[in-house]
Formats: structure tokens, sequence, C-alpha cells
């Protein structure tokens, strides 16, 4: 099983609709973050948790809200999907300390018409 | 404010000629510096880093990376390219200051190895 995991993968979704994507991790980290790739522009954060009671924004976090039910899992949602939020969407997890890596998810691929 | 940039979106390089791709960043503090690489439907995966020390790091896959801290670089290379590092890489900058928080990227570099 993948250390971060994250639901779906790909979704196709409509205009004004509601969606939430799933982030769990089994390594322990406390640090989780949201990235959108697009292409040209690199990885953006939308958002960045370091505990469950921990929530912040990052430089795109417009349009976006985030939950961190647990330690294990962050959740980023739309609450009304428009089209140029259509995104390549990572997950990601760092151990507290300053000189460790990332480690990310496999992505989801969103698409909204 | 932290910065990352990847002059070079496009980079093409002849199977076993050795390979740059550049990049350069910005910070207050004291950079923690990573590569990743982007294979086709897959997620970021860590290549190197360099935190303090040696300023010639070795990562994986024959990988490695120069600090430079006057010319504020962090350039991964490699000696001998193959067809499949072909690739889309990313370099990445926190500040190495307690508080740090943010983890950023630069806008990526595409990687292709001709046969």
């Amino acid at each position: 099983d993948a250390d971060v995991t994250q639901t779906p993968r790909n979704r196709i979704t409509k205009t004004g609709k509601r969606i939430m994507l799933e982030c769990s991790q089994t390594k322990g980290h406390d640090r989780m973050y949201w990235y959108r790739q697009d292409p040209g522009l690199g990885l953006r954060l939308i958002y960045y948790s370091f505990d469950v009671k921990d929530i912040n924004k990052g430089e795109i976090s417009d349009g976006y809200s985030v939950s961190r039910q647990a330690q294990a899992k962050f959740s980023l949602s739309l609450e009304s999907a428009i089209p140029n939020q259509t995104a390549l969407y990572f997950c990601a997890t760092i151990h507290r300390g300053l000189n460790t890596e990332a480690f990310f998810g496999q992505g989801t691929r969103l698409t909204v018409v | 404010a932290q910065s990352v940039a990847q002059p070079e979106d496009q980079v093409n390089v002849a199977e076993g000629n050795p390979l740059t791709v550049k990049c350069t960043y910005s910070v207050s503090g004291n950079p923690y510096l990573f590569w990743y690489v982007q294979y086709p439907n897959r997620g970021l995966q860590f290549l190197l880093k360099y935190i303090t020390g040696d300023n010639l790091v070795k990562g994986s896959y024959g990988f490695e990376a120069e600090f430079n801290k006057s010319q504020t670089s962090f350039h991964l290379k490699k000696p001998s390219a193959l067809v499949s590092d072909s690739a889309l890489y990313f370099c990445a900058v926190r500040d190495g200051s307690v508080s740090a928080r943010q983890l950023t990227f630069g806008s990526g570099t595409q990687l292709t190895v001709l046969p």
C-alpha cells in the first residue's frame, strides 16, 4: 500500500458542484500539504496543516477549504467548483524535522466542466 | 517570501551526454534545497537534498546537485544521461529558520533524453 493515498484518482465534475478530495497517510507525519499542479506553473500551495488544530492558507487558497480530521487525514474541498480549478492536485506529508523531504500521493486529476 | 526559479521549461540532451537542469532560489534564512522527479501519471519522487555541509550532494539514480551560495543556485547534474531519465524535474526550497513552514516549488523543467 502507498504511504500517501489520494482519492479519487480522477474526477469530472460540473461547474457549481461541491467536491472533496481526500488524502490519508501511514507515515505518521504531522505535516500535510495540498498543492495544485498546472502546466508551466509548477506546484502551488493551497493549504497546509501542522496538526489537527493548525490549518494555514497557502498562496492560492481562494475557492478552497480543508479539514484535518485526524493526524493521518487531510481533505480538500471545492465548495463550488469552477473550470479554472481544473488541475492535478497533490497531497504531501513531511516529518517534523526541517531537513526532511516531502512524500507525495499519486495525485488527483480534477476536471471541472 | 521564498521563491524558486527554473529558467528552462525544456532541456534536451543526447543519451550518454552529461545533463544539467538549472535552479536558482531566494530565501531569507538558510536554504534547505530539494530536487524531485515526476514521471507521467505519477506523484513526485524525492531525488536529493542539500541541508548543510558539502556543496556537492549525491542522490538517487546517479544524480547529483551542486549548491552555490554566492550564486544562489542548486543545479541538478548527471554525468551520463539515460533515456529513462526523461521526466519532469522540480526544484524546491524551504527556509531553514525554525519558524519556516512552507515548501516552495519551481515551475518544473521537462528533461528529454534522446536515444
